[in-house]
C-alpha cells in the first residue's frame, strides 16, 4: 500500500475565496472519509462514501463544504466562501472493503491544513 | 451516543518510566474501541484497537491497553517512554465493525522527558 496521499498539503486563502482539497485512497479502497481537526481537538467526521455514493454527512458540513468522489477513486472537498472558522486540518482517511467478522480500520492520509485570513 | 473521554490533555514522563494515558468511553452498546497516535504534521496511525476478542490489546511501538468494561476504561500503557513516543494520542470509538464514523476524544499530548 502506497498510503493515503492528499494535495496540497498547506492552502491559505483569503476569507470568501473557495478552496478545494483532494485525496487519494489507497488502491483498492471502496470506502473513504473525510474528517475535520481545529487545534487542540480530536478529528470530527465531516463525510463518508461507499464507492461513489456519498452515504453519510455530519451536521458540521454546512451547504458551503460540499465532497464529490465521482469514479469511487480520488475524492474532493470543497469550500466555497471560506470563513476564518473554516481554518483546521482537513483529514481523509480510507479503508477497505467490509469483511463480516472483522472491524474495519481506517488508514489516514497527511491532511491539508488550511488557514483562512 | 457514544464518547470517549480523554483525562489529561497533557502528559509527562522521564524516558524509560512508565505511559499511562487515561481513557473512558460511553456507549450504549459494546464499543469497537481504538488508540491512534499523531507526530507533528502528520496523519493519524492506528496503535491498537478493540474488537472484543481479547480485552488485553497489544499494538505497535510497544503499546498496549486493557479493555475494562466494569470501569468503562480504555487506558493505554507502555513501560517504559522512548523519546520517539512524543506525540499526541488519540482515544476514539464506533459503534460498528463496518463502515462507520470514528468518534475522537479530544487528545493528550505526551512529552517524554530526557
Amino acid at each position: 500500500d502506497t498510503g493515503v496521499s492528499q494535495d496540497p498539503r498547506h492552502k491559505i486563502t483569503k476569507r470568501g475565496q473557495n478552496v478545494t482539497f483532494r485525496c487519494d485512497p489507497i488502491s483498492e479502497h471502496n470506502r473513504l472519509y473525510w474528517y475535520r481537526q481545529t487545534l487542540g481537538q480530536g478529528p470530527e467526521f465531516l463525510t463518508y462514501f461507499q464507492n461513489e455514493a456519498q452515504l453519510e454527512k455530519s451536521r458540521l458540513l454546512s451547504d458551503r463544504f460540499s465532497a464529490e468522489r465521482p469514479k469511487g477513486s480520488f475524492s474532493t472537498l470543497e469550500i466555497q466562501r471560506t470563513e476564518q472558522g473554516d481554518s483546521a486540518m482537513y483529514l481523509c482517511a480510507s479503508s477497505r472493503p467490509f469483511v463480516r467478522g472483522q472491524q474495519e480500520t481506517q488508514y489516514f492520509g497527511p491532511g491539508t491544513r488550511l488557514l483562512v485570513l | 451516543a457514544q464518547s470517549v473521554t480523554q483525562l489529561g490533555s497533557h502528559v509527562s514522563v522521564s524516558e524509560g518510566a512508565l505511559v499511562l494515558l487515561r481513557c473512558n468511553y460511553s456507549s450504549s452498546v459494546p464499543p469497537y474501541l481504538f488508540w491512534y497516535v499523531q507526530y507533528p504534521n502528520q496523519g493519524l496511525q492506528l496503535l491498537l484497537k478493540y474488537t472484543s476478542a481479547a480485552t488485553l490489546v497489544k499494538g505497535i511501538n510497544g503499546f498496549e491497553a486493557e479493555f475494562k468494561k466494569s470501569e468503562t476504561s480504555f487506558h493505554l500503557t507502555k513501560p517504559s517512554a522512548h523519546m520517539s513516543d512524543a506525540a499526541e494520542y488519540f482515544c476514539a470509538v464506533t459503534l460498528y465493525s463496518s463502515a462507520s464514523k470514528i468518534i475522537f476524544g479530544s487528545g493528550t499530548r505526551l512529552s517524554i522527558r530526557p
